[in-house]
């Protein structure tokens, strides 16, 4: 069975630009969450969305955003880039909310450099 | 304010040996549990769960331990092998009783390295 698909793996951005990630879970999970990791702050969670529904946000600002589509795809924004926002950005997929005590799998992330 | 927190930042260990990676938790709210190993350039991979109902999950070669009452659990790997040098992540979720509204909660990692 396919693992969790990260789109692209990496990308160079401009500050003040926006950027889309994009996420396909496993087959059969309703669930993706996001997270940042940075070698400052660790892995922090972004938000989660499960039946198309954003279910939970992370402390992250409005430019920060996401959605997930019927077929459970997932894409995530990120509007006037900063530096600061350069990271691994990681896709979690679960078969229910993480709100179920449930095991998340993820993607191997896209690294995104601002520059 | 750090809610999972990772002590040792690395471990190193000889080839055979057991590998006990630890992790302390302050929010009480936490009631699941989980283990991730991470490759440089990777993602997490998911290595075992555990849930606050149990004090010991083991699958292969890793058991994980939970004590509620000191906040603390732990991963033990035996036997260690090469392959298992990386960072290792603790992770921890508040479900439905502790409102469940952050996703995982992450440590910093310890990066275990295991020695022939």
């Amino acid at each position: 069975k396919a693992g969790v698909t990260q789109t692209p793996r990496y990308l160079i951005k401009t500050r003040g630009q926006q950027v889309t990630l994009s996420c396909s879970p496993i087959s059969g999970h309703r669930s993706v969450s996001w997270y940042q990791q940075t070698p400052g702050q660790g892995l922090q969670f972004l938000f989660e969305y499960f039946s198309e529904t954003q279910r939970n946000k992370g402390n992250f600002p409005g430019r920060f955003s996401g959605r997930q589509f019927s077929n459970s795809r997932s894409e995530m924004n990120v509007s006037t880039l900063e530096l600061g926002d350069s990271a691994l950005y990681l896709c979690a997929s679960s078969l229910y909310q993480q709100i179920m005590n449930t095991e998340a799998f993820f993607g191997q992330g896209t690294r995104l450099t601002v520059v | 304010d750090q809610q999972v927190k990772q002590n040792s930042p690395s471990l190193s260990v000889q080839e055979g040996r057991i590998s006990i990676l630890n992790c302390d938790y302050t929010n009480s709210m936490f009631d699941y549990f989980l283990w991730y190993k991470k490759y440089p350039a990777e993602g997490p991979t998911f290595l075992i769960s555990i849930s606050s109902i149990k004090d010991k999950n083991e699958d292969g070669r890793f058991t994980v331990f939970l004590n509620k009452s000191a906040k603390h659990l732990s991963l033990h790997i035996v036997p260690s092998q090469p392959g298992d040098s990386a960072v290792y992540f603790c992770a921890a979720s508040a479900g439905y009783s502790g409102g469940g509204a952050d996703g995982l909660t992450f440590g910093k990692g310890t990066h275990l390295i295991i020695q022939p």
